[in-house]
This record gives C-alpha cells, sequence and structure tokens, in this order.
C-alpha cells in the first residue's frame, strides 16, 4: 500500500506568512494527488486537486506543486481563516490514501 | 447547490450493529461514485469505502472489510453504511463525501458521530 507522509505535523505561522506544506508518497504516484482544509467541527473541504490545479471557488493564494513522490502546498500570504488543518491525499481507483494532516496555528 | 445529508450515528455498544445513511440533492446522483470517510476524535481522516455510481464496483479499507457494508439507491438518491461487529475504536465521525471524475472528493457532508462504548 501506498503511504503518504505530511511535514511538518505542526506549523505555527503568522497573519502575512508564506507557508509551504510538504506531502510524500512512498511510491511514485503521478500527479493522482488532492489537499484539504479542515476546520474544527467541520467537514474537509477540497483545495486543489490532481496536484496543482485550484477547486473553483478557492482563493488564488493557494497553490499546489509536484508530481512522482513529493508535493507541496503553498498558501502565499497566510490568512485569518486559514488557520486549519491540511491533508494530502493519494487517491486511485480503488483506494483512497490520506497523510496524517498538517496543523497550522497562530503563532 | 450539492447537498449531502448524513444520519444514523448514535451510541451503540460492542459488537453492535448500526446503518449510516447519506441522502444527496443537487446533482444527478446516478451519475457518481460515493464514498465514506471516517474520522476518530482527535485523529486524521481514513477512507473507509467506496461504491460506483451503479453499484457495480465495491471497494474498502483493508482493515474494516467483512464488518462493513456499502450500498446505494439511486431511486431514493443515498448511500448508505451497514456496519457490524462495531468495536470501541470505530468510535468517530463519519463522512459522506462524493467522488469526482478525476477521482477526488469533491463534496462532503456535514457527518455523523457514531461512538462504540458500554
Amino acid at each position: 500500500d501506498i503511504q503518504m507522509t505530511q511535514s511538518p505535523s505542526t506549523l505555527s505561522a503568522s497573519v502575512g506568512d508564506r507557508v509551504t506544506i510538504t506531502c510524500r508518497a512512498s511510491q511514485t504516484i503521478s500527479t493522482s494527488l488532492a489537499w484539504y482544509q479542515q476546520k474544527s467541527g467541520k467537514a474537509p473541504k477540497l483545495l486543489i486537486y490532481k496536484a496543482s490545479t485550484l477547486e473553483s471557488g478557492v482563493p488564488s493564494r493557494f497553490s499546489g506543486s509536484g508530481s512522482g513522490t513529493e508535493f507541496t502546498l503553498t498558501i502565499s500570504s497566510l490568512q485569518p481563516d486559514d488557520f486549519a488543518t491540511y491533508y494530502c491525499q493519494h487517491y486511485n481507483t480503488y483506494s483512497w490514501t490520506f497523510g496524517q494532516g498538517t496543523k497550522v496555528e497562530i503563532q | 447547490e450539492v447537498q449531502l445529508v448524513e444520519s444514523g450515528g448514535g451510541l451503540v455498544k460492542p459488537g453492535g450493529s448500526l446503518r449510516l445513511s447519506c441522502t444527496a440533492s443537487g446533482f444527478t446522483f446516478s451519475t457518481y461514485s460515493m464514498n465514506w470517510v471516517r474520522q476518530a476524535p482527535g485523529k486524521g481522516l481514513e477512507w473507509v469505502s467506496s461504491i460506483s455510481s451503479t453499484g457495480t464496483y465495491i471497494y474498502y479499507a483493508d482493515s474494516l472489510r467483512g464488518r462493513f457494508t456499502i450500498s446505494r439507491d439511486n431511486a431514493k438518491n443515498s448511500v448508505y453504511l451497514q456496519m457490524n461487529s462495531l468495536r470501541a475504536d470505530d468510535t468517530a465521525v463519519y463522512y459522506c463525501a462524493r467522488i469526482a471524475l478525476t477521482d477526488h472528493f469533491d463534496n462532503w457532508g456535514q457527518g455523523t458521530l457514531v461512538t462504540v462504548s458500554s
């Protein structure tokens, strides 16, 4: 099974900071990767799919990159609404695997 | 507007059963694969099971196969998760999510809490 590993597990940052979260796959997965944002007590929300395609309605300060085994989610200028937990997810036709999550906290 | 509404969660004793439902609206349900994802308290997301648009293809997480059964009724715009032999570590919020054409999850319900405790 493919394992997804995110780093860091927790990230402390300030409003306006540029933030980068990394997700590594245990095997090459091409660009079959999505990123989700989850706020406390709420359902996850899709941000990015196919590694770099921004979901409709998601602010352009969010971007994704990478292919193969290493991927990044970047928030270009952190806003108060962005403090949340972020998950990467590998997908194929018959299984879906999430990373363990990265919590973005206020510094 | 796409809406997914889960129901059926609650408190159940170890070894018991529960059936979750997810009712969809705002899109042509019969053309989308659907799935269940769960999240234990304070933990990350775990994919549980998926079902294709016609119900022909069904997949489960390895750790759950044999105890959980996914099904759907396209006439009722609903997907179900039958959970048997429940254990304490099945305690979680269970989310229903729609699978987009490129296989990511583009819409999620609000979740329903399942608590397994004596």
